[in-house]
């Protein structure tokens, strides 16, 4: 069956440090991918979506390009913020329903 | 829009009673999503609605939990009765056209 899956965190980076959280996928035909973010305390909040291979998604310096080839939707960011210490979730679009992958920590410091 | 909206944000109840989670979605959106997240199993999917009726409620984990939608504008989550193991952050989430959902902020539930 479809799945997602993200590389375990946390991830623990320095401020202005380059990102890179991965996330593969299992799927038939041509799913829509997504990079939700949760905050402490709040629900998640999309973050960006790609719906056909080669798209590229962004969003607050944010990019995930969609691979089919490889089947693969890596989130980077440039230059991180000690504010983007979140879980990132990625996820499938699937007829009705959304598959999630078990979330990424990211930790940011100083 | 005000988003989706849960209520309440946080719950204390002893085991054995009965829990009623809510939920009002985006206004037009005609899929709702309720997902349970804990530490140990993450995000769970547990059922969701199109246009009021119930499509798939495979991820409800047993007899205790039940879930309505009398309306387009509520929904309601109900474990009766609580057990400690239940307790986790309840979301809502809903979706209209386009891909993609809109979460609520969730119902933070202790049974102790």
């Amino acid at each position: 069956g479809d799945s997602v899956t993200q590389m375990e965190g946390p991830v623990t980076l320095s401020e202005e440090a380059f990102l890179t959280i991965n996330c593969t996928y299992t799927a038939t035909g041509y799913p829509s991918l997504f990079w939700y973010v949760q905050y402490p305390g709040e629900g998640l909040q999309l973050l960006l979506k790609a719906t056909k291979a080669d798209d590229k998604g962004s969003n607050k310096g944010f990019e995930a390009t969609y691979r089919k080839e490889t089947t693969s939707f890596h989130l980077e960011k440039g230059s991180v913020q000690v504010s983007d210490s979140a879980v990132y979730f990625c996820a499938l679009g699937r007829a009705d329903k959304l598959i999630f992958g078990t979330g990424t920590r990211l930790q940011v410091f100083p | 829009d005000a988003g989706v909206i849960q209520s309440p944000r946080h719950e204390v109840t002893e085991m054995g009673q009965e829990v009623t989670l809510r939920c009002k979605p985006i206004s037009g959106h005609d899929y709702l999503f309720w997902y349970r997240q804990t530490m140990m199993r993450g995000l769970e999917l547990l059922i969701y609605f199109n246009n009021n009726v119930p499509i798939d409620d495979s991820g409800m984990p047993e007899d205790r939990f039940s879930a309505k939608m009398p309306n387009a504008s509520f929904s309601t989550l109900k474990i009766q009765p609580s057990e400690p193991r239940d307790s986790a952050v309840y979301f809502c989430a809903s979706r209209g056209d386009r891909p993609g959902y809109t979460f609520g902020s969730g119902t933070r539930l202790t049974v102790v």
